[in-house]
């Protein structure tokens, strides 16, 4: 079964950091581009960041460019995003995605997301 | 930035009647492949996001064939042959084209 399993979200300061893992299984992760994409509470989908087969040329969102990094693993089927110097508007659940093999930017399977709550 | 803009935001529909909702671009999305780098995605109530359209008009996998997406350039329309209860939830656009890749506000299709 094709799965991606976000972890790391939680509470933090303003001001502080938090790594965001997902994990995924059934498939050749190597082989696709992979992607966050976020959803404030009540609010509509945002891409935050995407990266290719071999972590090459990562591209993020104005919003979150020289705060967050996007990176993976390849040998253990780990995408990865550290997220530096939060903001409360970052307050999101984070969901990684796989990208289409013929069209890398389309995200076609979704993890069910962390939530990243950032408050004082 | 790229911005997508939806219509209607919201679209009440009677189950096995069609449905038809738009999505325009402030640019073009028609890259010199012939591919339109345009998405079409579902969120229904409490779930994750799921894939119905991409490069404009391909269904993705597993994807009823009573959706359909057409369009090029700036302008793209998903059309729902037969809605069924199943399909309520926002169905949002995304552009790939450019960085960063955005998407549209949302339309929300209920069920009269």
């Amino acid at each position: 079964e094709v799965q991606l399993v976000e972890s790391g979200g939680g509470l933090v300061q303003p001001g502080g950091s938090l790594r965001l893992s997902c994990a995924a299984s059934g498939f050749s992760f190597s082989t696709h581009w992979m992607h966050w994409v976020r959803q404030a509470p009540g609010k509509g989908l945002e891409w935050v960041s995407r990266i290719n087969i071999d972590g090459g040329s990562p591209t993020y969102a104005d919003s979150v460019k020289g705060r967050f990094t996007i990176s993976r693993d390849n040998a253990k089927n780990m995408l990865y995003l550290q997220m530096n110097s939060l903001r409360v508007e970052d307050t999101a659940v984070y969901s990684c995605a796989r990208g289409v093999l013929r069209a890398g930017g389309s995200c076609e399977i979704w993890g069910q997301g962390t939530l990243v709550t950032v408050s004082s | 930035d790229i911005v997508m803009t939806q219509s209607p935001l919201s679209l009440p529909v009677t189950p096995g009647e069609p449905a038809s909702m738009s999505c325009r671009s402030s640019q073009s999305l028609l890259h010199t492949n012939g591919n339109n780098y345009l998405d079409w995605y579902l969120q229904k109530p409490g779930q994750s996001p799921q894939l119905l359209i991409f490069l404009g008009s391909t269904r993705a996998s597993g994807v009823p064939d009573r959706f359909s997406g057409s369009g090029s350039g700036t302008d793209f329309t998903l059309k729902i042959s037969r809605v069924e209860a199943e399909d309520v939830g926002v169905y949002y656009c995304m552009q790939s084209i450019q960085i960063p890749q955005t998407f549209g506000q949302g339309t929300k299709l209920e069920i009269k």
